[in-house]
């Protein structure tokens, strides 16, 4: 199965309300990004948050990392219609292991007007 | 720079053919992979390289094959195509073994008859 999944499946959510998704992973990570994937498009890198660090700011979006609990969460504040899209999760393993980076299965975020 | 280079971007194959599916990026990084996506569903690893002359499998690495000659290219090979080949490939690449963000082309839409 997948390192990484992430939580809900799918959320809608209204234009200016914040939106948070959840990703759990299984084994121990050196890094854990989150990528965008717009409809029929190839992914954009969001922010990537090393093991050592429990939280990162980019913009608008805020990701926290709790390895205790081997968990991530992606808050974006204030969404706006452009937001909508495919979020995902990656986790990197540890530099010794084999550089496979493996994703969850996704949240799909609607923004509602 | 052009980034991460596919080709073809959409291509129908007859069950048993074969084709290589382009990859090459022109940003120096050692680090490539292949992945594909199916319909709703996350991205799943290939085959990935961490250098010129080193590929190791992924996570559904069956019936297809790379190689790594240079650093710019890192060819798919499906060797037999099957309907179950029909997916979204994507080819990403990475400055540092893949510990840093991933640069992802835009794809290519495979559908095997």
């Amino acid at each position: 199965s997948q390192q990484g999944e992430e939580d809900p499946q799918a959320l809608s959510i209204q234009e200016g309300e914040n939106a948070t998704m959840n990703c759990s992973y299984k084994t121990s990570i050196n890094n854990l990004q989150w990528y965008r994937q717009n409809s029929g498009r190839g992914l954009v890198h969001l922010i990537l948050i090393r093991s050592n660090e429990r939280e990162k700011h980019s913009g608008r979006l805020r990701v926290t990392l709790d390895t205790s609990k081997k968990s991530s969460s992606l808050l974006i504040t204030a969404s706006r219609a452009a937001d909508t899209a495919s979020y995902f999760c990656a986790t990197g393993p540890p530099y010794s292991s084999a550089s496979k980076i493996i994703f969850g299965s996704g949240t799909r975020l609607s923004i509602r007007p | 720079n052009a980034g991460v280079t596919q080709t073809p971007k959409f291509q129908v194959l007859k069950t048993g053919q074969s084709m290589t599916l382009q990859c090459a990026q022109d940003m120096n990084h050692e680090y490539m992979s292949w992945y594909r996506q199916d319909p709703g569903m996350g991205l799943r690893l290939i085959h990935y390289s961490v250098g010129a002359g080193i590929t190791d499998q992924g996570e559904v690495p069956n019936g297809y094959n790379v190689s790594r000659s240079t650093t710019e290219d890192f060819p798919l090979r499906l060797l037999s195509a099957a309907p179950s080949q029909t997916s979204v490939y994507f080819c990403a690449s990475s400055l540092d073994r893949g510990l840093e963000k991933l640069f992802f082309g835009s794809g290519t839409q495979l559908s095997v008859l």
